[in-house]
């Protein structure tokens, strides 16, 4: 069964200093791993996706995420925090071979500090 | 930027009540999905639905829920008799395609209160 464990609800970092947001996951299959993030009175925004090839995803606002394999991880990235994203991030999975649903992480919320 | 809207953005209702949860998924999507975050938990999938039917749904998507894609634009959930436990935030999100290559965009959510 597909699961992914996001191990911190929250994360407060200075602004200008990296982030990262943890993700793991449990997968029967190869896995589609995905980044949501949600502002306030927002709906879920897509952030990046892992589908195959470099394990090091790029995507919007400057955030990145690197692919373990062996630690079965998908930690998201910033290598300088702004204020404006602070936010909750969840972190998804889907199994290339299952079912096509998305399931997440609990979340977690970070938080900038100016 | 093409996007889901849900409306009501929040409806209170009394327990053993009728819900419906409007949904208009992004224009030339196929795939439609409802998902729902009880609070402090994960989000959850309930269903998905593809050419006027349900493909997938979850343990949680018993008879008590319903969708329904009633004209060219809308998507609806329906819960039949409302429980306090189904208290949530309901999201909406559809797909171009069904596929692992493509995201899922997701409206702003439904925030739904059973009293």
């Amino acid at each position: 069964a597909q699961s992914v464990a996001q191990p911190e609800d929250q994360v407060n970092v200075a602004e200008g200093n990296p982030l990262t947001v943890k993700c793991t996951y449990s997968v029967s299959g190869n896995p589609y791993l995905f980044w949501y993030v949600q502002y306030p009175n927002r709906g879920l925004q897509f952030l990046l996706k892992y589908i195959t090839g470099d394990n090091l995803v790029k995507g919007s606002y400057g955030f990145e995420a690197e692919f373990n394999k062996s630690q079965t991880s998908f930690h998201l990235k910033k290598p300088s925090a702004l204020v404006s994203d602070s936010a909750l991030y969840f972190c998804a999975v889907r199994d290339q071979t299952g079912a096509n649903n998305l399931f997440f992480g609990t979340g977690t919320r970070l938080t900038v500090i100016p | 930027e093409p996007e889901v809207t849900q409306t009501p953005s929040h409806q209170v209702t009394q327990m053993g009540q009728e819900v419906i949860l409007r949904c208009v998924p992004i224009s030339n999507h196929l795939y439609f999905y409802w998902y729902r975050q009880i609070l402090g938990q994960k989000v959850e999938f309930l269903v998905s639905f593809y050419n006027n039917e349900i493909s997938e749904k979850s343990e949680i998507f018993d008879d008590q829920f319903s969708v329904e894609r009633p004209d060219g634009s809308n998507f609806t959930l329906k819960i039949r008799s409302t429980k306090l436990e189904d208290s949530a935030m309901y999201f909406c999100a559809s797909n171009l395609l069904d596929s692992g290559n493509t995201e899922a965009f997701f409206g702003q959510g439904t925030r739904l209160t059973v009293v």
